[in-house]
């Protein structure tokens, strides 16, 4: 079964420093990766994906993700931050050739001036 | 842009009221998902559908049922509202591949708190 973990509940970090987000996943099969992004009172939004390629993901906003197979991890950076990606977010993992998407229990950033 | 929108932002209901959530999508998306979000839990799936009139259980479906009987509309229904039923609740949908990912990208709704007093 896969199962994806987020190693943190919550980072605060101060503005203009870098981020790194945590996620670890496991999975028997082929995974496909992603990370969304929920601003306070908003749905969710799709960041960045890894289908296959390049392990090095550049997504929205300026995150980037790298997904690493043998520490089966998928860790979400941005080099430097600013207040309005104070955000929760989800690193999500699913297996492609099913109908189901599992997600970490989500990352709170708090950016601070 | 693809629009998910629901019924309602916010909820609240009475212990042992029928209650629908309704949620619409325009992109004419196959796939479409009910998730409920609680802090420190992320988002666990209820149910799913991927044509219209068929449905499958999530990983948390007891105590709701689901309903689509057009392709833009997946309507959740609790029977029965409980107060452990109080939380947050997302649709999404999400296109099926003619070849590859299933999986892909879903694109969400912004979500209606429901209360259950």
């Amino acid at each position: 079964a896969q199962s994806v973990t987020q190693l943190d509940s919550q980072v605060p970090v101060f503005e203009e420093a870098p981020v790194e987000l945590r996620c670890n996943y496991s999975s028997s099969v082929s995974v496909y990766l992603f990370w969304y992004v929920q601003y306070p009172n908003q749905g969710l939004q799709l960041l960045l994906k890894y289908l296959s390629g390049s392990t090095l993901v550049k997504g929205i906003n300026g995150f980037e993700a790298e997904f690493n197979k043998s520490q089966t991890s998928f860790h979400l950076r941005k080099p430097s931050v600013h207040i309005s990606d104070t955000a929760e977010y989800f690193c999500a993992v699913s297996d492609g050739g099913g109908f189901k998407t599992i997600f970490g229990a989500g990352t709170r950033l708090f950016v601070k001036a | 842009d693809v629009k998910v929108t629901q019924s309602s932002r916010y909820l609240v209901k009475r212990t042992g009221e029928k209650v629908f959530l309704e949620c619409v999508q325009d992109m004419d998306h196959e796939n479409m998902f009910w998730y409920r979000q609680d802090p420190g839990l992320g988002l666990r799936l209820i149910y799913f559908s991927y044509d219209v009139k068929m449905k499958e259980k999530g990983d948390i479906p007891e105590g709701y049922s689901v309903s689509r009987e057009k392709k833009e509309r997946f309507s959740l229904i609790l029977e029965s509202a409980s107060t452990n039923q109080t939380s947050m609740y997302l649709c999404a949908s999400s296109p099926r591949k003619k070849t590859g990912v299933t999986t892909d990208t879903q694109y969400f709704g912004p979500g209606t708190r429901l209360t259950v007093l």
